[in-house]
């Protein structure tokens, strides 16, 4: 089942303002990624990170891999209506168990922005 | 477009019957994975082949099976369909087995009635 817990569950917010959503496990992973899931569609890949402590970030979002491998933060900056959705982080390649490719997803976070 | 292909895209069947969804991975990936989510909930991992194999099982009930081709494309099979089995149905495909990003078809959404 489940083994990843992300925060908040939901947000509302007012365009432009920034968000911040965590990701935590009981479990370390080799890989956390990020993705953002509109409705009727696949979950589509925003950033990818592969080395502990890694900051990366693709346009207006910037996501670390924690020091641990047990957690991970996304951040948006300066939200537009179209960043509506659900984000989900993924972990990715637990050490030690063997099936390193398979991702576990947490619960997701609803952000819904407001003019 | 990520280059996932599933089809169909909606599915409305019985309790009981028997019906199978299809996945065309992305250009040169050869590993496929399949996902279930049920309403408002994440994506839970059902299995994954690789190059034709099975490569690692998730939560996938006895009634539900799967390939994957030599032509890499791969389908899922759900049998004696139960109300609890409605959800959409995910297939995802990546590169390597290992440590490559996993990319999303747009789903099959399955309606049991």
């Amino acid at each position: 089942g489940q083994q990843l817990n992300q925060s908040p569950q939901s947000m509302f917010i007012q365009e432009g303002e920034d968000v911040s959503m965590n990701c935590t496990s009981s479990s370390i992973f080799n890989t956390w990624l990020w993705y953002k899931q509109d409705p009727g569609e696949g979950p589509v890949l925003l950033i990818a990170l592969y080395k502990a402590g890694e900051l990366t970030s693709n346009g207006r979002l910037t996501a670390q891999f924690g020091i641990t491998r047990k957690d991970s933060f996304l951040n948006i900056s300066a939200s537009i209506p179209s960043d509506v959705g659900i984000y989900f982080c993924a972990g990715q390649g637990r050490i030690n168990t063997g099936t390193a490719s398979k991702l576990t997803f947490g619960t997701g976070t609803r952000l819904q922005v407001t003019l | 477009d990520s280059g996932v292909t599933q089809t169909p895209k909606h599915l409305i069947t019985a309790t009981g019957q028997r019906v199978t969804l299809r996945c065309s991975p992305r250009s040169g990936d050869l590993s496929v994975y399949w996902y279930q989510q049920s309403l408002d909930q994440g994506l839970q991992f059902l299995i994954q082949y690789y190059n034709g194999e099975e490569r690692a099982k998730g939560n996938i009930l006895e009634r539900f099976s799967a390939q994957q081709f030599p032509d890499l494309h791969s389908e899922l099979n759900l049998s004696s369909l139960e109300l609890g089995d409605s959800a959409l149905y995910f297939c995802a495909s990546s590169v390597a087995v290992d440590n490559s990003p996993l990319h999303f078809g747009n789903g099959t959404r399955l309606t049991v009635t």
